[in-house]
């Protein structure tokens, strides 16, 4: 089975400021995916970064960077240049390429963005 | 293009009742999804329906029941109701099954159970 671990419950970072959410996880599998996401107020899970393991280059998505340590099981992600709007939980989560498995998360990152 | 839309959006019920609650994929997604997030916890997987079939189920007791419907629309039913059914209840759809097609995730239901 496939865990996924968070490390830090809360962080926060200043206004314009860059922070990384650290996350590991544990598997067998060799091809998987594994994704960021936020969770705002409003409760809807967003789709912030997605990352394929057998991609070596570190996946982007304009302010937003990941990470991807294969070996170590490691997939943290850098937020630049930090907005009020990017205060949120934060999910890190495992998905195994075969067969039909499921999203597996991790408990999540409060980050509060502080102008 | 219309987004994941859940219904009701809150719910009261008391221990042992029955609930529906009610999930309408994205246009053109035939997977749909079900998670329970209880509080400050990452959302759980519950089961998920590929084209009307249950296509994978977590670790949920046989209470939680689902149904898939023609136009990929979707319902989660809990029969005898618990407290620590109390949760926020998350429904997201894609276009297939697999990690290759993302989890587009709608408000959710949040579900109290007194």
């Amino acid at each position: 089975a496939q865990t996924v671990t968070q490390s830090q419950p809360e962080m926060s970072v200043q206004e314009a400021e860059t922070v990384t959410l650290s996350c590991t996880y544990d598997t067998s599998e060799n091809n998987y995916y594994l994704f960021w996401y936020k969770q705002p107020p409003s409760r809807q899970m967003i789709l912030v970064i997605r990352q394929e393991a057998y991609k070596q280059q570190n996946a982007t998505e304009n302010r937003f960077s990941v990470n991807f340590q294969k070996a170590a099981k490691s997939f943290s992600l850098k937020i630049s240049d930090s907005q009020l709007g990017d205060t949120a939980m934060y999910f890190c989560a495992f998905m195994a390429h075969s067969g039909n498995t499921p999203l597996v998360f991790g408990k999540g990152t409060r980050l509060s963005v502080i102008a | 293009e219309t987004g994941v839309t859940q219904s009701p959006t809150h719910l009261i019920k008391t221990r042992g009742q029955q609930v529906t609650l009610r999930c309408s994929s994205q246009s053109g997604h035939n997977t749909v999804s079900w998670y329970q997030q209880a509080l400050g916890q990452g959302p759980q997987f519950i089961f998920q329906y590929y084209r009307e079939e249950e296509n994978g189920r977590g670790n949920f007791p046989p209470r939680f029941s689902g149904l898939q419907f023609p136009n990929y629309s979707s319902e989660l039913n809990v029969n005898a109701l618990e407290l620590d059914d109390s949760a926020l209840y998350l429904c997201a759809s894609s276009l297939e099954a697999g990690g290759n097609s993302p989890l587009h995730f709608g408000n959710g239901t949040r579900l109290t159970v007194t």
